[in-house]
């Protein structure tokens, strides 16, 4: 079974700088997925980066980036110039392929990010 | 473009009472389904998903049961609740490789 490991529970940062939130996996697959979530204080769930295991290039969205170490099973997000609106909880999460067809989202327990003045 | 629904927003109910969470996605056919429970410092935490009508696993053994009588419909239930089922769920769709959520019910038990 996969596992997500998100090891800060709780982190702040300055406005307009720079974070890195953590995330570790465990699997046995070769092919699978790796997101980033951001929940608001709203509770929806909005999808901040994704990353093919295949591909060795890292993922970027504008501010946001990912540091992804397939060997090491690491898949950290920075986030540059942070902002008032980044304040929320972030789900690192792994998706794998079910043979029976459809996806199988795992989650990490989160990092609750406060951007501060 | 695809849209999915979830209600109700907040749900209190008594002990031993029963449950029915409902999710409806539009604008897509035949998507995968996903039940999801958000408990405070737990993460998101996979109970149901369904590939079609009427296929359903469970991911995790619990007091609450899915079931998909249509294609776009997707249904949690429960019989008697438990205080241990208060929480977040989240009902959820994928495409491919993205997973689409819907607004959530918070659910108390009381």
């Amino acid at each position: 079974a996969q596992t997500v490991t998100q090891s800060q529970p709780e982190m702040s940062v300055q406005e307009a700088e720079t974070v890195t939130l953590s995330c570790t996996y465990d699997t046995s697959e070769n092919n699978y997925y790796l997101f980033w979530y951001k929940q608001p204080p709203s509770r929806q769930m909005i999808l901040v980066i994704r990353q093919e295991a295949y591909k060795q290039q890292n993922a970027t969205e504008n501010r946001f980036s990912v540091n992804f170490q397939k060997a090491a099973k690491s898949f950290s997000l920075k986030i540059s110039d942070s902002q008032l609106g980044d304040t929320a909880m972030y789900f690192c999460a792994f998706m794998k392929l079910l043979t029976g067809g459809g996806n199988k989202l795992t989650f990490g327990t989160g990092t609750q990010l406060k951007v501060e003045l | 473009s695809q849209t999915i629904h979830q209600w109700p927003a907040t749900l209190v109910q008594p002990v031993g009472s029963p449950l029915s969470l409902e999710c409806t996605v539009e604008g897509t056919s035949n998507p995968n389904l996903y039940w999801y429970r958000q408990a405070a410092g737990r993460g998101l935490q996979l109970l149901f998903y369904s590939v079609g009508i009427g296929q359903i696993s469970s991911e995790v053994p619990q007091n609450l049961s899915a079931s998909r009588p249509q294609d776009r419909q997707f249904i949690l239930s429960s019989k008697k609740l438990l205080l241990s089922d208060s929480g977040f769920y989240l009902c959820a769709w994928n495409r491919n490789t993205e997973a689409f959520f819907g607004q959530g019910t918070r659910l108390t038990v009381v």
